[in-house]
């Protein structure tokens, strides 16, 4: 168990442009989450995969925002005509099956971003 | 999602058992509570999880009451590693498990 690892760890970009970030999840784990932490507050969920289906996005996730998690492996997060409000730390999560009995999701050290 | 309310922030000395109280007043049959610890710039970690009664692993102690309104967390003999923010999250473990995470607890330890 590697844990989850997310890439880069620190962005800064200028409003406006587009950036992306990539979740990989522990090996073994079918469900990932993405959310959204901002100073002094808790994640916010964004969005959930089961495998490489995308199950539930918050209205959080505006239509400058997607993911995709292609053949259920690791997750990217795009952010498109980024703005200054965009400025948090993204944190990716995973999971496995309740099958399993364990549903404690696992997360990652997160994504730093800053939009001057 | 079942809301839940804890404390801001508690201060504790090291060497001290610490007790976090949640109140989710609004649980459902199906949802269980979940805490999780958050260190500075990491990403939230898991301490423990449960149902009901009691449940205890190496780290923290969960008590839960009967009517499971609320629940608490018990960290034995904390030490300055344990400053941290405490997540109180409610939530059905059935199918995918979305959490909603609150303000949290801002335990600070002090020497």
């Amino acid at each position: 168990d590697t844990g989850v690892s997310q890439n880069p760890r620190h962005k800064i970009t200028k409003r406006g442009q587009n950036v992306t970030f990539r979740c990989d999840p522990i090996s073994e784990h079918n469900r990932l989450y993405w959310y959204r932490q901002t100073l002094g507050q808790g994640p916010e969920f964004l969005t959930y995969f089961q495998n490489e289906a995308q199950l539930e996005k918050s209205r959080l996730l505006s239509d400058r925002f997607s993911a995709e998690r292609p053949k259920g492996s690791f997750s990217t997060l795009e952010i498109q005509r980024t703005e200054q409000g965009d400025s948090a730390m993204y944190l990716c999560a995973s999971s496995k099956g309740l099958l399993t009995g364990r549903t404690e999701q696992f997360f990652g050290p997160g994504t730093r971003l800053t939009v001057l | 999602l079942a809301k839940t309310t804890q404390p801001i922030s508690m201060d504790s000395y090291e060497g001290q058992e610490v007790n976090i109280t949640c109140s989710h007043n609004n649980i459902a049959t199906n949802d269980y509570i979940t805490w999780y610890q958050q260190f500075p710039s990491q990403g939230p970690r898991f301490i423990i999880q449960g149902y009901k009664t009691k449940v205890t692993n190496e780290v923290a102690s969960l008590f839960i009451p009967a009517d499971r309104k609320s629940s608490t967390l018990s960290l034995p003999r904390v030490s300055l590693s344990d400053t941290a923010v405490y997540y109180c999250l409610v939530g059905d473990m059935r199918g995918y498990q979305k959490v909603t995470f609150g303000t949290g607890t801002k335990l600070q330890v002090i020497p």
